[in-house]
């Protein structure tokens, strides 16, 4: 049971585009929402991450929006460059403040940006 | 460079041998976790150890087992290797070891280690 669910599954963007990555999730334990991206032949690198008591952050070119109620969550990325072209992934944590950790990603994103 | 590190980068073997994964966490981590990333499944959680000790279990299989060790290093033994155990396998440990509602122990993780079961 994907207990994370993401869309699409594949994202074609031009240079200077707006890319945008969905996730839903069900389970309201869920207090920790970070993104992951992955190059080809790499491990999955910490993008950026919101807590729940917060509708939006941004870092750079980077957004996550987050929506409590309806338990959805999407990253924007402004101004997409080649260099953006990877595999997104988000995921989701419960037990804030515990040494427990486990994460429940999504089945990622192929984001491909056009020159 | 996340600061973990993985051994061996690509590991090709046979069905019904055993291998053996390493995995060095960042300095100062106490909190190891193994995932397994294949195209069917996704990325799946697979173990954690904290400090030493088996924290959390999730998908893995009985022919798996891990252990950390006291220099926080740790070792992910398959057994019995089945062609569909092909996969990435990654290590990650956690970049807090307190505990608290300020801590998110974000996960940090390595390069992995590409099993190919022939």
């Amino acid at each position: 049971q994907q207990q994370v669910k993401q869309s699409p599954q594949s994202l074609i963007v031009q240079k200077g585009g707006i890319s945008i990555i969905n996730c839903a999730y069900e389970n309201t334990a869920f207090d920790y929402f970070p993104w992951y991206q992955q190059f080809p032949g790499k491990g999955p690198a910490l993008l950026i991450a919101i807590r729940p008591d917060v509708s939006e952050k941004k870092e750079g070119r980077f957004t996550i929006s987050f929506n409590k109620s309806a338990k959805q969550f999407s990253l924007h990325i402004m101004d997409s460059q080649p260099g953006d072209s990877a595999t997104y992934f988000c995921a989701a944590k419960k037990d804030r403040g515990s040494t427990l950790g486990r994460l429940y990603f999504g089945r990622g994103t192929q984001l491909t940006v056009w020159p | 460079d996340s600061g973990v590190t993985q051994t061996p980068k690509h590991l090709i073997t046979a069905t019904g041998q055993r291998v053996t994964l390493r995995c060095s966490p960042r300095s100062g981590d106490l909190s190891v976790y193994w995932y397994q990333q294949s195209l069917d499944q996704g990325l799946q959680f697979l173990i954690q150890y904290y400090n030493g000790e088996e924290r959390a279990k999730g998908n893995i299989l009985e022919r798996f087992s891990a252990q950390q060790f006291p220099d926080l290093h740790s070792e992910l033994n398959l057994s019995s290797l089945e062609l569909g155990d092909s996969a990435l396998y990654f290590c990650a440990s956690s970049v807090a070891t307190r505990e608290g509602p300020s801590s998110y122990n974000e996960q940090f993780f390595g390069p992995g280690t590409r099993l190919t079961v022939l």
